[in-house]
């Protein structure tokens, strides 16, 4: 059972233009929920991150918007760069000693073309 | 500063062989998980710690086991390796103060 639902699998994006990555969730009890992106070879690094108390997280270019009624949360890159190509996943995860417990989504290849 | 450090990278097994994944790091970190990655299935726990003596199941520990004697370290072994457990292993740890999991460079296991 997935309780971590990602969307689309892959994507295609022109420089410039924005990425947008969909996740949705089943357990309640998920209080933190982090994105991480992982290069060709590489482990997966934090990318960032929200809590269910706001509803979105700004980090440069790269925005989490949250939606706790729908139970679904989602990944924008504006002004996407080839160096973003990479893969994408979404994560959960309960808190307390749950912190070393991950549940990710399936992720998302994304591409971006010069 | 070398984070978490997994040996080996790569690695073939015959069906039935063993082996241990090694899995260290340097940053005093409580927590440490095993997870393996599966195409069109992103990451899944399959075991994880909360300091040296402690462990638990995660969602597929089946073929694995796990000890952790110590904070630095937590190997991860098959004892009698499968074809479906061909995936790409990776080890990470995380702190207590902050909700941040780093992954080690992962190693990349065959079984044939």
């Amino acid at each position: 059972q997935q309780q971590v639902k990602q969307s689309p699998q892959s994507l295609i994006v022109q420089k410039g233009g924005i990425s947008i990555i969909n996740c949705a969730y089943e357990n309640t009890a998920f209080d933190y929920f982090p994105w991480y992106q992982q290069f060709p070879g590489k482990g997966p690094a934090l990318l960032i991150a929200i809590r269910p108390d706001v509803s979105e997280k700004k980090e440069g270019r790269f925005t989490i918007s949250f939606n706790k009624s729908a139970k679904q949360f989602s990944l924008h890159i504006m002004d996407s760069q080839p160096g973003d190509s990479a893969t994408y996943f979404c994560a959960a995860n309960a808190g307390g000693t749950s912190y070393g417990k991950l549940t990710f989504g399936q992720g998302t290849i994304l591409t971006v073309h010069p | 500063n070398a984070g978490v450090t997994q040996t080996p990278k790569f690695q073939v097994l015959k069906t039935g062989q063993s082996m241990t994944l090694q899995c260290a790091q340097d940053m005093n970190h409580e927590y440490m998980s095993w997870y393996r990655q599966d195409p069109g299935m992103g990451l899944r726990l399959i075991h994880y710690s909360v300091g040296a003596g402690i462990t638990d199941q995660g969602e597929v520990p089946n073929g694995y086991n796990v000890s952790r004697s110590t904070t630095e370290d937590f190997p991860l072994r098959l004892l009698s390796a499968a074809p479906s457990q061909t995936s790409v292993y990776f080890c990470a740890s995380s702190t207590p103060g902050r909700n941040i999991q780093y992954f080690g460079a992962g190693t990349r296991l065959s079984v044939l």
